[in-house]
């Protein structure tokens, strides 16, 4: 089946640490990105990348890192330095040709515990 | 700035009343407006993409239509597995790939 896979679905982080949200997809999509979802506001872009090797920092990229070493994987990062990671995270992925709609993932809660 | 406002926050609806959803939007450029369906706890399932004012799509008791500045959800004697947040996004011109989200409109269907 195709389609794309973050894990876990739930996470839980201590103050001060990092971590990491995976994000898989094999429907050959060259484009990845990364949206924050808080209660009662639009989802909001944290990092892009069109292509392999390339990412582009969104809306609300502060405290976040992200790399993109295969076409079929796009971690995302949380790191110390954000201030107020707990949110639903969701990867989503499209096509570059014209008109990107975007088909996303199943998401992941984290929570700073 | 693009701007993508949604409206009401909230529906609530009896099996088979049918409404509209309202997103109205700010673009320098309009390349596409997108609706999505999200459930509790999941990711948004795409349902429309709109090019041009004038455009419409449907899909079971789902219509979307597009003007220049707004598009609307109609839900046609909805059912109670129609309850979900409905979500509109705008893709500019000028913004590769990004879209912009409204903050969503809650619909619960009632037996």
């Amino acid at each position: 089946d195709g389609g794309i896979t973050q894990s876990p679905k739930y996470l839980f982080r201590k103050e001060g640490q990092n971590v990491t949200l995976s994000c898989e997809q094999n429907l050959n999509h060259d484009a990845m990105y990364w949206y924050r979802q808080d209660p009662g506001q639009g989802l909001r872009l944290i990092y892009y990348s069109q292509i392999v090797n390339d990412f582009q920092k969104g809306d609300i990229a502060e405290g976040y890192s992200v790399s993109r070493e295969k076409k079929e994987s796009f971690p995302l990062t949380v790191t110390s330095a954000q201030k107020n990671p707990t949110a639903f995270y969701l990867c989503a992925s499209g096509t570059d040709r014209g008109t990107t709609e975007a088909f996303f993932g199943q998401g992941t809660r984290l929570t700073v515990v | 700035e693009d701007q993508v406002t949604q409206s009401p926050e909230a529906l609530r609806l009896q099996e088979g009343e049918s409404s509209s959803l309202n997103c109205s939007y700010t673009v320098s450029g309009l390349r596409g407006l997108f609706w999505y369906r999200q459930d509790p706890g999941k990711g948004p399932e795409f349902l429309f993409t709109l090019y041009s004012a004038g455009e419409e799509k449907e899909k079971e008791r789902l219509k979307a239509t597009l003007t220049k500045k707004e598009s609307f959800l109609h839900i046609t004697a909805p059912k109670p597995e129609d309850s979900a947040t409905y979500l509109c996004a705008v893709q500019a011109t000028d913004s590769w790939g990004k879209l912009q989200f409204g903050a969503g409109t809650q619909v619960v269907v009632t037996p």
